[in-house]
């Protein structure tokens, strides 16, 4: 079965530096993009980037360019997404999702949703 | 920046039928937009309902379809069930950027 599985919680203050991630399995890992969605406390969802573990390259939506980092390690079926200094507006669940290396009509977009990782920026 | 458009809120009967739009501030939504549909309840992750404007996805119910209408993507909901209360969320995609920008989400009601 496909699964994306990510951190835990996290609660930081402002300022602080995080990482977060989202393990792959059942599946081939460096055959599809990993998305990361934000939703803000109460609010809808939010297209950050995508990023290809096999060679790492990423596109961010203008929103979150220079706001966030992507990466990934292919040799543990994991991606991650973090910041240098977190802001109290940061605070939101991050979502990972698998996305299709070729868009056509055969590719669903977004297919296997991680559970969330809820971060909580506060001082 | 593309702003998706859908409707805020709809209420609908059980055993009703819905349709909810998704709508693009660049112009018609056509198939090469790939529109995708999603599904989220309270506390849960979202779920894949919908992709490339009306294809299904292996759990996907049968009352749940898509298409294309008058210029949005739409998702039809036929034969309403009490569990499909839900926030529901369309995914337009741009390739030429190579990103995609999400609708503000319809809260539907089942009431």
């Amino acid at each position: 079965d496909v699964q994306l599985v990510q951190s835990g919680a996290e609660v930081k203050k402002p300022g602080e530096s995080l990482k977060i991630s989202c393990k792959g399995s059942g599946y081939s890992f460096t055959n599809y993009w990993i998305g990361w969605v934000r939703q803000m406390p109460g609010k809808g969802l939010e297209w950050m980037g995508i990023i290809y573990p096999g060679d790492s390259e990423s596109t961010f939506s203008p929103s979150f360019q220079g706001q966030v980092t992507m990466s990934a390690d292919k040799s543990i079926s994991t991606a991650y997404l973090q910041w240098s200094s977190l802001k109290a507006s940061d605070t939101a669940i991050y979502y990972c999702a698998r996305f299709p290396s070729i868009i056509d009509y055969r590719s669903p977009l977004f297919d296997y949703w991680g559970q969330g990782t809820l971060v909580t920026v506060f001082s | 920046q593309t702003v998706v458009t859908q409707e805020p809120s709809l209420t609908v009967s059980p055993g009703g039928t819905v349709t909810l739009t998704c709508a693009s501030s660049t112009g018609a939504v056509t198939s090469a937009f790939y529109a995708n549909w999603f599904q989220q309840k309270p506390g849960q992750a979202p779920r894949a309902l919908i992709y490339s404007t009306s294809n299904k996805h292996s759990w996907t119910p049968a009352r749940f379809s898509g298409s294309l209408l008058g210029g949005k993507a739409a998702l039809t909901v036929s034969g309403v069930q009490p569990e499909d209360e839900a926030e529901y969320y369309c995914l337009l995609y741009d390739g030429a950027a190579q990103r995609g920008v999400f609708g503000e989400g319809t809260k539907l009601t089942v009431l």
